[in-house]
């Protein structure tokens, strides 16, 4: 059992909306990375933040902001959304940086 | 910058028969390798991974796979697929903490 949660499971919004997403790390874990997967596609990487504070980034827009929190807590967050921000939204978490990573189950966002 | 690929986006075998689920990857200097599988709806569950020990690694569910540096790969096999086999295979590497994916192979395997 992988220990992360992330939550809400499902989410529709409209274009331009704002969302958060959230995820609930192992207890532990000090890495947390948010991943984006497109219907029929590998996770892309959006960025990473390692005790709190953000490490590494993908090829994201700024509209794709994060925070981690003490008690093992992150969220992501989306401004303007956008057709193409559908997709599922993965986070995982790791006990340090370069560790192997253990997924939650996901996020589906879709956005009308 | 590092990536991977991997050769067919779906592959079907027959139950009990070999599974071979290619990646090669592209990497200036050694990277750390990873196998995940996704069955629908689920997350990514790790099936194993290279870190520059053992060149043969083995995983869960009977899965292993070999890093062969002179031909930039990393392939996945098991011996004897089962039905429960059937998922989203992804290959990926890390370097510098960033994570990278393959598009998936989806495994089928029929009765």
């Amino acid at each position: 059992e992988t220990g992360v949660t992330q939550s809400p499971t499902h989410l529709i919004k409209t274009r331009g909306q704002q969302v958060t997403l959230r995820c609930s790390s192992q207890s532990g874990h000090n890495t947390v990375s948010w991943y984006q997967q497109a219907l029929g596609q590998g996770p892309q990487f959006i960025f990473q933040y390692y005790r709190e504070e953000e490490n590494g980034r993908g090829n994201f827009p700024p509209r794709f902001s994060g925070l981690q929190f003490p008690n093992y807590s992150s969220e992501l967050n989306v401004n303007a959304l956008e057709l193409d921000d559908s997709a599922l939204y993965l986070c995982a978490s790791s006990w340090t940086l370069g560790d192997e990573q253990y997924f939650g189950p996901g996020t589906r966002l879709t956005v009308t | 910058a590092q990536s991977v690929t991997q050769l067919g986006s779906h592959v079907s075998v027959s139950e009990g028969a070999l599974v071979l689920l290619r990646c090669n990857y592209s990497s200036s200097v050694p990277p750390y390798l990873f196998w995940y599988v996704q069955y629908p709806n689920q997350g990514l569950q790790l099936l194993l991974k290279y870190t520059s020990a053992a060149t043969l690694v083995k995983g869960i569910n009977g899965f292993e796979a070999e890093f062969k540096k002179s031909e930039t790969s990393f392939h996945l096999t098991k011996p004897s697929a089962h039905m429960s086999d059937a998922a989203e295979y992804f290959c990926a590497v890390t370097l510098n903490n960033d994570m990278r994916f393959g598009a998936g192979t989806r495994l089928t395997v029929k009765p």
